[in-house]
């Protein structure tokens, strides 16, 4: 079976810095491209990272590029997002989802881990 | 960037009601569209991807069409289980863009 746990959310202040896991099992992480996407409270859904099945290709929403840096340890089974400089509108839910080959939808999510960025 | 443009963002219907959502990109993505549906509290459950294509154990209520720049959801008999949000998203470039969702509520 699939799964995807995330863990590392929690409270921390403006300007702090926080790392986010991914556990992966039930499949082959290395052979998947990876994403995390957030949804703030009450909001719609927002993607933030993307990182290529061999970390070739990354790529970040605008209002994160330069703070956040997403990254994997295909061998640990496990994918990251490092966020620093935090502000109070990286508040959110943030999950992980792995990516089909082809058409490049999102079909296995995490639970979703908190982030509060507060004083 | 690729703007996804969702409507209407909320709408309220009965059981056993026909109910359509469009979804529309800035430029063309081709078929590199996904429907989602989400509940409170939950993690999007992924619902159709290349616009028409259903997923595995999705109910065949759910339907899904368009190419290029315009596309529908449609849920051919609303059940009381389908009251959630739903959002259109391309996976044709990064940004992988989200539309604002659209709410279905029980009338």
């Amino acid at each position: 079976e699939v799964q995807l746990v995330e863990s590392g959310g929690g409270l921390v202040q403006p300007g702090g810095s926080l790392r986010l896991s991914c556990a992966a099992s039930g499949f082959t992480l290395s052979t998947y491209s990876m994403n995390w996407v957030r949804q703030a409270p009450g909001k719609g859904l927002e993607w933030v990272a993307y990182i290529s099945s061999s970390s070739s290709t990354i790529n970040y929403e605008d209002s994160v590029k330069g703070r956040f840096t997403i990254s994997r340890d295909n061998a640990k089974n496990s994918l990251y997002l490092q966020m620093n400089s935090l502000r109070d509108e990286d508040t959110a839910v943030y999950y992980c989802a792995r990516e089909t080959s082809i058409y490049r939808s999102l079909v296995y999510w995490g639970q979703g881990t908190l982030v509060t960025v507060s004083s | 960037d690729i703007q996804m443009t969702q409507s209407p963002s909320s709408l309220s219907a009965s059981v056993g009601d026909r109910v359509t959502i469009t979804c529309r990109a800035s430029q063309s993505i081709s078929n590199y569209l996904n429907w989602y549906q989400q509940k409170p509290g939950k993690a999007p459950n992924l619902l159709i991807y290349a616009a028409s294509s259903l997923q595995s154990g999705v109910p065949s209520r759910f339907s899904g069409s368009g190419s290029g720049t315009d596309f529908t959801l449609t849920i051919s008999s609303l059940q009381p289980e389908d009251f959630a949000t739903y959002y259109c998203q391309q996976s044709y470039s990064t940004p992988r863009t989200f539309g604002q969702g659209t709410k279905v509520e029980i009338k």
